[in-house]
């Protein structure tokens, strides 16, 4: 079975704070995928960031930043400077790539203030 | 490039009555996945469709259907409708199954509530 932890369910940080999110993934599959959505109030999915199971980089686009690590299951997402335009839940999500279906995670509000 | 459209964006229902709600993939795209997402229950795989067949289903019953076109749009359909069926439903597409390879791509989702 398949299981994602986001153990914060919500988040309040100041502008130009850095925030950390979390995700605790569990699977018995060698072979996985690793997503990060952010869902603003619109309701969309917007894809972030897609991480395979053999590729233990880290990476960084812009302010955003992932920390990949196999050895404590997790995947934690780092955002630099927040800025009021990153409010929105964000979820992990995992994907063992024998189907489309996604198990995601209970989902971290982040409500980023003036 | 067109993303993801779902019809409707907001839908009101009562109990009982049966519902479609549609979704247009990405052009090329040929897997569409729908999911479920309430408050108390997050987000929820309910089927995958891929060439015309259903390929995955989740923990949902009977009275969730779906199928798909040729052009790889995608209806589902939810029959008898309960007041626990109110949720953002949320379609995905992908190139192909096994999207592992490639992310899924969400619509705004529909807002169905039941009266």
């Amino acid at each position: 079975a398949q299981k994602v932890t986001q153990a914060q369910t919500e988040i309040s940080v100041v502008e130009k704070e850095d925030v950390t999110l979390d995700c605790v993934y569990e699977t018995r599959d060698t072979t996985y995928y690793l997503f990060w959505y952010k869902q603003p109030p619109s309701g969309e999915l917007v894809f972030l960031i897609r991480r395979n199971s053999f590729d233990e980089q880290n990476e960084i686009s812009g302010r955003y930043s992932w920390n990949f690590q196999k050895s404590t299951s997790s995947f934690n997402f780092t955002i630099t400077a927040s800025q009021v335009v990153d409010s929105a839940v964000y979820f992990c999500a995992l994907n063992t790539g024998t189907a489309s279906k996604l198990t995601f995670g209970t989902g971290t509000r982040l409500q980023v203030t003036l | 490039k067109a993303g993801v459209t779902q019809t409707p964006r907001y839908l009101i229902k009562t109990r009982g009555q049966q519902v479609t709600l549609s979704c247009s993939p990405i052009s090329g795209h040929r897997s569409v996945s729908w999911y479920q997402q309430t408050p108390g229950q997050g987000l929820q795989f309910l089927f995958e469709y891929f060439s015309e067949t259903q390929r995955n289903k989740g923990n949902f019953p009977g009275r969730f259907s779906g199928r798909q076109f040729s052009n790889s749009r995608s209806e589902m359909n939810v029959s008898t409708l309960e007041l626990g069926d109110s949720a953002l439903y949320l379609c995905a597409s992908s190139l192909a199954p096994q999207s592992g390879n490639q992310p899924q791509h969400f619509g705004d989702g529909t807002r169905l509530s039941i009266l």
